[in-house]
């Protein structure tokens, strides 16, 4: 399985964007980027996914980069609510197992 | 829709017992899975299962069985609890949309297990 790699951890204020990098370098033609978040004490929950192209829903924004070996997630606004470990997932197209990572520790300043 | 709940919220065993970990969901999800979660770590596959009657082994089987009875239930069972299988559970569902859908996984709340 082609692996993720993102940071340990970031910060940001309240309100402002934020950028997520995720670094997906064997990532395979067949391979779906997929997001998922894990808000404390909680399970996780998906957050948006692409193949190719950006994608933008009521959560986030996904940017992928042309040659699809890097991406990033994009809170535009973000909030404390927003506060949650992020994970990186690749998913072979029709596979149903998510590999999760560490992902990254988001601290949301107020 | 109560959507994937799972039971109980906290348990404490001593070594050596048994039990089993309950999940339930109700939106006629035909996958489901097991996976565990250690302090500060991602969360590892147990078990899944792409159907009644039907399971498979995860990354981390030993120690677990599952059974997968009816669409709605995937109970995961710990016969002689270790120190090592101190951490979180999560109960999850999909259900699979062919090849190109998204194929979300919905995540129950957990359950805390310690072993002493």
């Amino acid at each position: 399985d082609a692996k993720t790699t993102q940071p340990n951890s970031m910060e940001s204020n309240e309100e402002e964007p934020v950028h997520l990098p995720c670094n997906h370098s064997t990532i395979s033609g067949t391979d779906y980027i997929h997001w998922y978040r894990q808000l404390p004490s909680q399970g996780p929950e998906y957050v948006i996914h692409g193949l190719t192209s950006n994608v933008n829903n009521r959560m986030a924004s996904l940017a992928i980069a042309e040659d699809r070996k890097s991406s990033t997630l994009i809170l535009h606004r973000a909030t404390l609510r927003d506060a949650a470990v992020y994970y990186c997932i690749l998913n072979r197209q029709g596979a149903q197992k998510l590999v999760f990572g560490q992902g990254t520790r988001l601290t949301i300043n107020p | 829709n109560a959507g994937v709940t799972q039971t109980p919220k906290f348990r404490i065993l001593k070594i050596g017992q048994s039990m089993t970990l309950q999940c339930a969901q109700d939106m006629n999800h035909n996958y489901m899975y097991w996976y565990r979660q250690d302090p500060g770590m991602g969360l590892k596959l147990i078990y899944y299962s792409v159907g009644a009657g039907i399971t498979d082994k995860g990354e981390v089987p030993n120690g677990y069985n599952v059974s997968r009875s009816t669409t709605e239930d995937f109970p995961l069972r710990l016969e002689l609890a270790a120190p090592s299988q101190t951490s979180v559970y999560f109960c999850a569902s999909s259900y699979f949309q062919g090849v190109s859908g998204n194929n979300e996984q919905f995540f129950g709340p957990g359950t805390r297990l310690t072993v002493l």
